[in-house]
C-alpha cells in the first residue's frame, strides 16, 4: 500500500505569508493520481487540486501544486484569512488513501 | 447544481447495524461512482470503498471487507452505506463523495455534508 506522509503537521503563519505543504508517498505515484483537499471545522473536505497541479472549479490561483514520483507540494502564494484550515493530500489509484493532514493556523 | 445530501446523525449500541444514505441530484447518478470516507473525531480521512451505480459493482478497502456493504437505488438516485457489528471505534463522521470521472481511480469533486455516527453503550 502506498502511504502518504504530510509535513509539517502544523504550519503557523500570518495572512499574506506563503505556505508550502509537503506530501511524500512511500512508493512512486503517477502525478495524475494525486489530489489536495481543504477542510474547515465542521465541514466536508473541498477539492482544491487534482492530477497534482490542476485546480478544481472555482479555486483561486493562489493555490498551486507541483511534484512527481514520491514528492508533491501544495503552495498557497499569499494566505487569505479563509485559507486557515487543514489540508489533505490523496492518492487515488486502485485503493485511494489520504495523508494525515497539515493544519495551517494563524500565527 | 450537483448535491449530495446525507441522512441525519445516529446513535447506536455496540453490535448494532446502521445504514447511511446519500441522496444525489443535479447530475446523472449512473455516470459517476460514489465513494465513502470516514473521519474519527479529531482524526484524518479514511477511505472505505466505492460503488458504481451503473451495475452496482463495489470495491472495499481491505480493512472494512466483511463489515461494510454499499448499495444503491437508481430509481431515487441514492447510495447507501451499511455498517454491521458496530464498535466504539466506528464512531466517526461518514461522508459520501462523488468520483469526478466514471472510474474508481479518480479524485472526489463533490461531497455530502457528512453523517455523524456515535457508537456507545
Amino acid at each position: 500500500e502506498n502511504v502518504l506522509t504530510q509535513s509539517p503537521g502544523t504550519l503557523s503563519l500570518s495572512p499574506g505569508d506563503r505556505a508550502t505543504l509537503s506530501c511524500r508517498a512511500s512508493q512512486s505515484l503517477s502525478s495524475s493520481y494525486l489530489a489536495w483537499y481543504q477542510q474547515k471545522p465542521g465541514q466536508a473536505p473541498r477539492l482544491l487540486l487534482y492530477a497534482s497541479s490542476s485546480r478544481a472549479t472555482g479555486i483561486p490561483d493562489r493555490f498551486s501544486g507541483t511534484g512527481s514520483g514520491t514528492e508533491f507540494t501544495l503552495t498557497i502564494s499569499r494566505l487569505e484569512p479563509e485559507d486557515f484550515a487543514v489540508y489533505y493530500c490523496q492518492q487515488y489509484g486502485a485503493s485511494p488513501r489520504f495523508g494525515g493532514g497539515t493544519k495551517v493556523e494563524i500565527k | 447544481q450537483v448535491q449530495l445530501v446525507q441522512s441525519g446523525a445516529d446513535v447506536k449500541k455496540p453490535g448494532d447495524s446502521l445504514k447511511v444514505s446519500c441522496k444525489t441530484s443535479g447530475y446523472t447518478f449512473s455516470d459517476f461512482y460514489i465513494h465513502w470516507v470516514r473521519q474519527a473525531p479529531g482524526q484524518g480521512l479514511e477511505w472505505l470503498g466505492w460503488i458504481k451505480p451503473n451495475g452496482g459493482g463495489t470495491s472495499y478497502a481491505q480493512k472494512f471487507q466483511g463489515t461494510i456493504t454499499m448499495t444503491r437505488d437508481t430509481s431515487i438516485n441514492t447510495a447507501y452505506l451499511e455498517l454491521s457489528s458496530l464498535q466504539s471505534d466506528d464512531s466517526a463522521m461518514y461522508f459520501c463523495a462523488r468520483g469526478a470521472y466514471n472510474s474508481g481511480k479518480t479524485h472526489f469533486d463533490f461531497w455530502g455534508q457528512g453523517t455523524l455516527v456515535t457508537v456507545s453503550s
